[in-house]
């Protein structure tokens, strides 16, 4: 499976944009990238998804690098309710699992 | 629409007992996944089921874990018999499968908080 590297944590002040990034040098030309985030005490939950461009859902926005090398995942207002871990992940659908990473941690300070 | 929903919610048992997790998917969902999470590693992926077929069984650890979906409904999987490694969140999934691929979303339970003793 194709691999994605995220920085192990990162803090932003609430009601603050917040730019996660990813990076993804092994990406393949079917590989979408999905991005799922997990709350405490709950399930992994599904965030937003593109392949090559640009793409914004009322969670967020994804900006993909032109080469899709790289993706950044974009929330426009961190509130307290966003902190969680956030996953990247590649995504061919080929054989439909989800391969989780360590993800990355974001803290929201009040 | 109700969710996945993962019963029991927690679970302890002693070592070289059995525990059977339920998982009842988004009505609809011909695809249901099962996932865990050991402590302090990375959630990972057990198998799949398209309606109650088995379409990828490469996840499941040993022959201690067996996971049926008769009816292509509601998923079990057993632990039998438990072992202390055992131990960990186990995550229930569905998803529609969608004609392009890449594009399925899929959606997770709570999860079942397990603890081998």
């Amino acid at each position: 499976d194709a691999k994605t590297t995220q920085p192990n944590s990162m803090e932003s002040n609430e009601e603050e944009p917040v730019h996660l990034p990813c990076n993804h040098s092994t990406i393949s030309g079917t590989d979408y990238i999905h991005w799922y985030r997990q709350l405490p005490s709950q399930g992994p939950e599904y965030v937003i998804h593109g392949l090559t461009s640009n793409v914004n859902n009322r969670m967020a926005s994804l900006a993909i690098a032109e080469d899709r090398k790289s993706s950044t995942l974009i929330l426009h207002r961190a509130t307290l309710r966003d902190a969680a871990v956030y996953y990247c992940i590649l995504y061919t659908g080929a054989n439909s699992k989800l391969t989780f990473g360590k993800g990355i941690t974001l803290s929201v300070r009040p | 629409e109700a969710g996945v929903t993962q019963f029991p919610s927690h679970s302890v048992i002693e070592k070289g007992q059995t525990v059977t997790l339920r998982c009842d998917p988004i009505s609809g969902h011909d695809n249901l996944y099962w996932y865990r999470r050991v402590m302090g590693k990375e959630i990972k992926f057990l198998l799949h089921f398209v309606k109650e077929s088995k379409q990828d069984e490469s996840g499941m650890p040993n022959n201690r874990f067996l996971a049926e979906r008769t009816g292509g409904t509601y998923s079990t999987l057993k632990v039998q018999p438990a072992e202390l490694e055992d131990s960990g969140v186990y995550f229930c999934a569905s998803s529609q499968r969608f004609g392009l691929a890449g594009v399925e979303t899929q959606y997770f339970g709570p999860g079942t908080r397990l603890l081998v003793l």
